[in-house]
């Protein structure tokens, strides 16, 4: 079946340390995004990518990378300038273009805990 | 600067119909979206609305008015598994920005 992959479901960091967050899709979607989403609120768009090879700063991307090689993976590193960590993270992606009418599939998220 | 409102929380009993507003300021408007999330659990889509007027799926409808910048979710017939948070959503060119959410609370 087609989907999103979001991995580890659960991940620690201790200070000082980067961590990356792994973001794999088989749907052959162009767009792919990255949303941190604290207890209680919405979601917050940290980077987003339309196409291979290019990627965009969303409203809270101090603190975090990625990289998007391939078509299928968009990989987030969460690095120690990013002090507060703590949340839940997820990716999503949706066919290319500006409309909003194809949604976006999100993966199942993974929750990032400070040691 | 864009921003979207809707209530934090709605209960509602089994069996009901239940609306949840969202109002929305925005640069670049294409649609309002509607999106479902349960505790712990990944958002799924509902419904959008690129256009005035009322879309109906099921048990969900969703009313946009681009003129008021106004949009709603309807619920009918409620049931606990509708119990969760909803989250409308304004796509602007490759972005969409997302409210901060209602939770919807169903009592029997």
């Amino acid at each position: 079946d087609g989907g999103i992959t979001q991995s580890p479901k659960y991940l620690f960091r201790k200070e000082g340390q980067n961590v990356t967050l792994s973001c794999e899709q088989n749907l052959n979607h162009d767009a792919m995004y990255w949303y941190r989403q604290d207890p209680g609120q919405g979601l917050r768009l940290i980077y987003y990518s339309q196409i291979v090879n290019d990627f965009q700063k969303g409203d809270i991307a101090e603190g975090y990378s990625v990289s998007r090689e391939k078509k299928e993976s968009f990989p987030l590193t969460v690095t120690s300038a990013q002090k507060n960590p703590t949340a839940f993270y997820l990716c999503a992606s949706k066919e290319g273009g500006r409309a909003g009418n194809q949604p976006q599939h999100f993966g199942d998220g993974t929750r990032l805990s400070i040691l | 600067g864009q921003s979207l409102e809707q209530p934090s929380e709605v209960t509602a009993v089994e069996g009901a119909i239940v609306q949840i507003n969202c109002t929305y300021q925005t640069s670049g408007f294409y649609g309002l979206s509607w999106y479902q999330q349960h505790d712990g659990g990944a958002p799924t889509f509902l419904s959008y609305n690129a256009l005035d007027g009322l879309e109906e799926t099921g048990r969900f409808s969703s009313f946009l008015s681009r003129s008021d910048s106004y949009g709603y979710l309807l619920l009918q017939e409620l049931q606990m598994k509708d119990s969760a948070s909803y989250f409308c959503a304004v796509t602007g060119g490759f972005k969409t920005i997302f409210g901060a959410g209602t939770r919807l609370f169903v009592k029997a």
